[in-house]
């Protein structure tokens, strides 16, 4: 199983809702990515997980909370959310044994998010 | 910073080869992945370089000069099932003690009958 499940596919939320987006993965892997992707755009970073803890924020407004509650899940909690943070939210995983260098990242197929 | 550069838009015909290039500049060096993306679709892995030279994998190949920041991803033989989005993506040093990918600019290809 190589697979990244995302859910929901899609999501259209008002500027004053909260919802969350999911993210499974059952490859073991132990490190866990948030990415933002906007039309026409390379895939954005917004959050590194390793071994569930929280390893990288880059600089993500507090609107987008990240969680990972087990080894094999990712949680994106929404909140509160501006029209301009519309777009396909990708999430990843990749293994982390050192010294292993061919460790690329699987993603999933992504929430597509318009916020009216 | 990371710069992570590559063209824009890449216009190609259905048989012929294509390279698409990509500059990067960042902050330590541990492999370069290359993706490809369908419009709509996730991310695919083609190919990763972590040494200097070429790489081949079938119709393509992933060239990488680590001393001149330099890499380049070569498809064969294309495809018109190749008109994609091709992203460069460079994992950095592990500063923080995790590995991140970060994306290059992206290539639109546009494959012709």
């Amino acid at each position: 199983d190589t697979e990244v499940t995302q859910t929901p596919k899609h999501l259209v939320m008002g500027m004053t809702n909260k919802k969350s987006l999911k993210c499974e993965q059952h490859m073991g892997h132990r490190a866990m990515y948030w990415y933002k992707q906007k039309a026409k755009k390379p895939p954005e970073l917004m959050f590194v997980y390793s071994y569930e803890k929280l390893s990288i924020n880059e600089s993500v407004p507090s609107r987008f909370s990240p969680e990972c509650p087990n080894s094999s899940l990712l949680n994106l909690h929404l909140h509160a959310l501006q029209p301009e943070d519309s777009a396909l939210y990708l999430c990843a995983s990749s293994q982390t044994v050192a010294g292993q260098m061919n460790t690329e990242a699987f993603f999933g197929q992504g929430t597509r998010l318009t916020v009216v | 910073g990371q710069n992570i550069d590559q063209p824009t838009e890449m216009t190609a015909t259905e048989g012929a080869i294509v390279q698409i290039n990509c500059t990067y500049q960042t902050s330590g060096f541990n492999g370069l992945f290359w993706y490809q993306q369908h419009a709509g679709e996730a991310p695919t892995f083609l190919s990763y370089n972590v040494l200097d030279g070429l790489e081949e994998k079938g119709r393509f190949s992933s060239f990488l000069s680590r001393s001149k920041g330099y890499s380049y991803l070569l498809l064969k033989e294309l495809q018109m099932k190749d008109s994609a989005s091709y992203l460069c993506a460079v994992r950095p040093s592990r500063g923080s003690g995790t590995y991140k990918y970060i994306f290059g600019t992206g290539t639109r290809l546009k494959v012709l009958a």
